[in-house]
């Protein structure tokens, strides 16, 4: 597609729900990435596919989270018994593996709030 | 450990005015390096990258850049600053290692020109 999709760009849940957000990168971006924005807040990174390299998943907060990426494609990021401390935007982003190139192109983003 | 930082959490500037967002990073090798802007209720935007060459690279908008590898700063600037540049920045650097596409970001400095 012409850019990154993210849905929804809403979500609200009650504490203890599992949500699943998913990510659809540009066609041909080999890299994709989560992050999360807390209000106010900056960026912080959570994990990041490659190809079919091994994911890096540094920066995931707990077990609760996981995130699966199919091939070069579609990618979603879940999370499981929900925290009132988990509401933030999710941001995903992919990006070519060459030097030319924004680097990260975001999506919009989903707006998480736990109730 | 490899960060990058945004010392000023805010920057105050009047209109037409210049501005300075500065940042320092702590890489090891050579990475490529960016500026992303944040409007408010939108997305994150490329602004402008280095990679190599011309320490003072121009992007989006009439934002500039100035690599300094001494110091290991890539400070944003513009000569005269708009209130539509109002927003919130971050800086990010692509880690230099092979194989590798990570990117770390700035924690973010908001931008503020005042009419």
């Amino acid at each position: 597609g012409a850019g990154v999709s993210q849905s929804p760009s809403n979500k609200v849940t009650e504490k203890g729900k599992d949500v699943e957000l998913r990510c659809d990168p540009i066609s041909g971006h080999t890299a994709l990435y989560w992050y999360r924005q807390r209000l106010g807040q900056g960026l912080e990174f959570l994990i990041y596919f490659q190809g079919n390299s091994a994911p890096d998943k540094s920066g995931l907060p707990s077990d609760r989270f996981s995130a699966e990426r199919t091939g070069e494609s579609v990618s979603t990021l879940t999370i499981q018994r929900t925290q009132q401390e988990d509401s933030a935007v999710y941001l995903c982003a992919s990006s070519e593996l060459t030097g030319g190139g924004p680097g990260n192109t975001f999506g919009s983003g989903t707006r998480l709030t736990v109730v | 450990a490899q960060s990058v930082a945004q010392p000023e959490d805010q920057v105050n500037v009047a209109e037409g005015n210049p501005l300075t967002v500065k940042c320092t990073y702590s890489v090891s090798g050579n990475p490529y390096l960016f500026w992303y802007v944040q409007y408010p209720n939108r997305g994150l935007q490329f602004l402008l990258k280095y990679i190599t060459g011309d320490n003072l690279v121009k992007g989006s908008y009439g934002f500039e850049a100035e690599f300094n590898k001494s110091q290991t700063s890539f400070h944003l600037k513009k000569p005269s600053a708009l209130v539509s540049d109002s927003a919130l920045y971050f800086c990010a650097v692509r880690l230099p290692l092979s194989g590798t596409y990570k990117y770390i970001f700035g924690t973010g400095t908001r931008l503020k020109v005042l009419a």
